[in-house]
């Protein structure tokens, strides 16, 4: 099975910081990599899907990057509705796994 | 627009099954695959298995190859799972989702005496 070690699990930040998050996969997953977002009591949302590509309906502010087994999600302009945790998920190859989340507060 | 609607929670004896549903709507039932997910209590996501709902084929996550059944009613548009020989290890929440983009709103199974 491919790990996803996601970095870091708790992270605080003012609004308007540049937010970044990590995934590094155990190995190559080709681009397949989704990021969501959870608030409490939801379910996930789908945020980037396949590294890079902005779902329907998310800001702009929301970005992805990587290749290989490094992928990041980046948050330009953190605002207080973004608190959550999200979660990498490779669908590269089965069975697909999921990062362990990273918890993000405002300061 | 897609919904995919859950069965409500569920409080279940250890060793029973539990069988929970999920009702599409908002799209062709048999041109997506729906895939299940596992969120124990505060912790991460765990990958169950998905159903071809057009074929019924299935494809599990080794760990889940005993535990979960995943079927189909075309003519319902909805998909179902069942957890069989429940333990404590198997309250959590349960998704499903439509090729890992639209997520069901979960359903809480507890398993307790």
């Amino acid at each position: 099975d491919i790990q996803m070690t996601q970095s870091p699990s708790f992270l605080s930040a003012s609004v308007g910081d540049r937010v970044t998050i990590n995934c590094k996969a155990s190995q190559n997953i080709n681009k397949y990599l989704n990021w969501y977002q959870q608030k409490l009591g939801e379910a996930p949302k789908l945020l980037i899907y396949n590294t890079n590509n902005l779902q329907t309906g998310i800001p702009s502010r929301f970005s992805g990057s990587g290749s290989g087994t490094d992928y990041t999600l980046t948050i330009s302009s953190l605002q207080p509705e973004d608190v959550a945790t999200y979660f990498c998920l490779q669908h590269s190859s089965r069975p697909f796994t999921f990062g362990s989340g990273t918890k993000l507060e405002i300061k | 627009q897609v919904k995919l609607l859950q069965s409500g929670a569920a409080l279940v004896k250890p060793g029973d099954s539990v069988k929970m549903s999920c009702k599409a709507s908002g799209y062709t039932f048999t041109d997506y695959i729906i895939h299940w997910v596992k969120q124990s209590h505060g912790k991460s996501l765990e990958w169950i298995g998905y159903i071809n709902p057009y074929s019924g084929g299935t494809n599990y996550n080794e760990k889940f190859k005993s535990k979960a059944t995943l079927t189909v009613d075309k003519s319902s548009s909805t998909a179902y799972m069942e957890f069989s020989r429940l333990t404590s290890e198997d309250s959590a929440i349960y998704y499903c989702a439509r090729r890992v983009i639209d997520w069901g709103q979960g359903v809480m199974v507890t398993v307790s005496s």
